[in-house]
């Protein structure tokens, strides 16, 4: 199995921050990445795909950039309804595989 | 536009079968080109992936649950299932439909609570 990697597990950051989270993939999944955003309560949301595109519908301030292992996930300015879990996906290999997450939170 | 609805029994038994069902609306399971996966999260933790199907009937299934699982459709229905079997209280958890292979649409779950 593809083991993916994200960091940091949470982060706490003010309304307006820049905030980064990575995934790194264990073997070169090219760019079959993609990125999702969780609430309480909800099931995921599709965020970003194939590492950097921009779903339909989804907030410019979000982006992705990466490929091969190393991947990143940006919310260039963080909004109060960004508070959610955010997980990357590989679909490159079977079985498909999620980061642990990250919960992110408003300080 | 599409939407995906869970269905099934939310209280099951510890070494009997779980079984729900994922009807499909607002689209066709035999649209080509798509998987329909089935992804669990336990209480408080993170994202699994179990398995999915082609309208074509092919499937695949985590190794990690591949000895108790089936997904299976059913095409006139436009619907399909999933049985997991043997379940301990470690398979409790909500369980996600999903269309793949980027999972952009995504039923909006079901708890399955495994106890006696």
């Amino acid at each position: 199995d593809i083991q993916m990697t994200q960091s940091p597990s949470s982060l706490s950051a003010s309304v307006g921050d820049r905030v980064t989270i990575t995934c790194q993939a264990s073997q070169d999944i090219s760019n079959y990445l993609n990125w999702y955003q969780q609430k309480p309560g909800k099931a995921p949301k599709l965020l970003i795909y194939d590492a950097s595109n921009l779903e339909t519908g989804v907030p410019s301030r979000f982006s992705g950039s990466g490929s091969g292992t190393d991947f990143t996930f940006t919310i260039s300015s963080l909004q109060p309804e960004d508070i959610a879990t955010y997980y990357c996906q590989q679909y490159d290999n079977l079985p498909r595989t999620f980061g642990q997450g990250t919960r992110l939170e408003i300080k | 536009q599409l939407q995906l609805q869970e269905s099934g029994s939310g209280l099951v038994k510890p070494s009997q079968t779980l079984s729900l069902t994922c009807a499909v609306s607002g689209g066709s399971i035999s649209s080509g080109g798509y998987s329909w996966s089935w992804i669990r999260q336990p209480p408080g933790k993170g994202l699994e992936w179990i398995g999915y199907i082609y309208h074509s009937g092919s499937t695949y299934y985590n190794p990690s649950l591949k000895s108790r699982v089936t997904i299976s459709v059913d095409r006139s229905k436009n619907q399909f299932s999933l049985k997991l079997s043997s379940v301990t209280a470690a398979d409790t958890a909500v369980y996600y439909c999903a269309r793949g292979p980027i999972l952009a649409t995504w039923g909006q779950g079901t708890l399955v609570t495994v106890s006696s």
